[in-house]
């Protein structure tokens, strides 16, 4: 169990709904990444959030946004659904300052759009 | 260009035997990070080992090591004794940056049986 919780394990949904991811990092990370894991595009990095601030940013549709809460949970929302972005989205966390940089995964929400 | 390539789509070992995944990448910072994960039927992903690219030694953990050669800029995985638990999908990740915060870029991975 790598600490990181991610609700819910599967989803869903029809095209052109909109769904929302959330995460949970693990007790005193500050960072939180989204990943998509397809297989067309393998392992692609979303977005970046640290303490509640935007850091880095990938391959993020603009169908796709997400946050950070002061709480330090993530939401990743995604809206008009096609059948492409059926996936498994995970969030990652890291722990604060300089070190190994290890990502710490949660288990996946898994998206199906039907 | 791709920053990571991992060439072997599929992997089969024996039991108990040594096996060796491969991983090249392409960075031009001088700081960089590499990482192996390993991601079960289960989908989670485990994290393996670590490579900074100032590390004087290769890495080490357990059963896993990294052999890694700078010059040619390959960060090869070494499973000894394979195990049936070992069969997964295993992907190599670059961090640019000196492995602090930092986004990770992933490989297509390579799928491990091992063989009773």
């Amino acid at each position: 169990d790598s600490g990181v919780t991610q609700t819910p394990k599967h989803l869903i949904t029809a095209t052109g709904q909109r769904v929302t991811l959330r995460c949970s990092p693990r007790s005193g990370d500050l960072s939180v990444y989204w990943y998509q894991q397809s297989l067309d595009q393998g392992l692609q990095f979303l977005i970046q959030y640290y303490n509640g601030e935007e850091r880095a940013k990938g391959n993020i549709l603009e169908r796709f946004s997400a946050q950070q809460f002061p709480d330090l949970h993530s939401e990743l929302n995604l809206s008009s659904l096609e059948l492409g972005d059926s996936a498994l989205y995970f969030c990652a966390s890291s722990p604060p300052g300089q070190g190994v940089g290890e990502l710490f995964f949660g288990e996946g929400s898994r998206l199906t759009v039907l | 260009a791709q920053k990571i390539t991992q060439t072997q789509p599929g992997m089969f070992v024996q039991e108990k035997e040594a096996v060796t995944l491969d991983c090249t990448y392409d960075t031009s910072d001088p700081s960089y990070g590499l990482f192996w994960y390993k991601q079960p039927s289960s989908g989670e992903m485990i994290f393996l080992i670590y490579q900074g690219s100032y590390d004087q030694q290769n890495a080490t953990e357990g059963r896993y090591s990294l052999n890694f050669q700078k010059a040619r800029k390959s960060a090869n995985l070494v499973i000894s004794a394979s195990q049936l638990g070992d069969s997964a999908m295993y992907f190599c990740a670059l961090n640019e940056g000196g492995g602090s915060q930092g986004n990770l870029i992933f490989g297509k991975g390579t799928k491990l049986s091992v063989k009773p």
